[in-house]
């Protein structure tokens, strides 16, 4: 079995604190590494696709950096806004039977408090 | 509203009983998925569709649960004699480009959540 963790499983920070997140994948057979947020009563929303080693990626006050060889990657929020609260999920695709299918982690969940 | 759509939004059913799901992915989107997510955990892959082809199937999922996708457009979900323990969010998301293009970020529907009584 593969599996993808996150830590840490929850988190309250005031408004205006940075944060930062964690997820931990098999270092082999990398692929890609997806990030995605999810607000409550809402879609699961894609942040980031990160696919090459040292990858950073960048959306406004949010940031996620790439190891594949040790397996992790950082999400990081800068000035945390009441707006932010949600989970935070990542996914990893893994091959099987010719195809791929993802392996998410169980979420950090986020709540910024005003 | 071009993104992806799931119904019913909330499904209530008694033990036993039959349900189906319905997903409409984003239309020019070739792949689509079927994932399971319970209180406290991540979303749980069910199957995956390429087009009509349904490649790949959870070894998780029992005989019980079906999917289809005719014409590769939208796709069904279907329960049958549902038990409590099927109780939980029904997610699909479709994205587009070819099999190995797993650099590209899945688009998710709002989810179905069923309960069994």
């Amino acid at each position: 079995i593969l599996n993808v963790e996150q830590s840490p499983q929850s988190l309250h920070v005031q408004e205006g604190d940075s944060t930062n997140f964690t997820c931990s994948f098999p270092s082999s057979n990398f692929y890609a590494l997806h990030w995605y947020r999810w607000e409550t009563a809402k879609s699961p929303e894609a942040l980031f696709v990160m696919t090459l080693n040292g990858d950073e990626k960048k959306k406004g006050r949010i940031s996620a950096t790439l190891n594949t060889k040790e397996g992790y990657s950082y999400l990081y929020i800068k000035g945390s806004q009441p707006e932010d609260s949600a989970t935070y999920l990542c996914a990893h695709p893994t091959r099987s039977s010719g195809t791929y299918k993802y392996i998410f982690g169980t979420g950090t969940r986020l709540k910024v408090l005003a | 509203d071009t993104g992806v759509s799931q119904n019913p939004r909330h499904k209530i059913t008694k033990r036993g009983q039959n349900v189906t799901f319905r997903c409409d992915p984003i239309s020019e989107h070739n792949r689509l998925y079927w994932y399971r997510q319970t209180l406290g955990q991540g979303p749980e892959f069910l199957t995956y569709f390429q087009n009509e082809a349904q490649l790949e199937k959870s070894r998780l999922l029992s005989d019980r649960f079906s999917a289809e996708r005719p014409k590769g457009s939208f796709s069904t979900l279907e329960i049958q004699r549902t038990e409590q323990g099927d109780s939980a969010m029904y997610l699909c998301a479709s994205a587009g480009r070819g099999d190995r293009d797993v650099s590209y970020e899945q688009y998710f529907g709002p989810g179905t959540r069923l309960t069994v009584t």
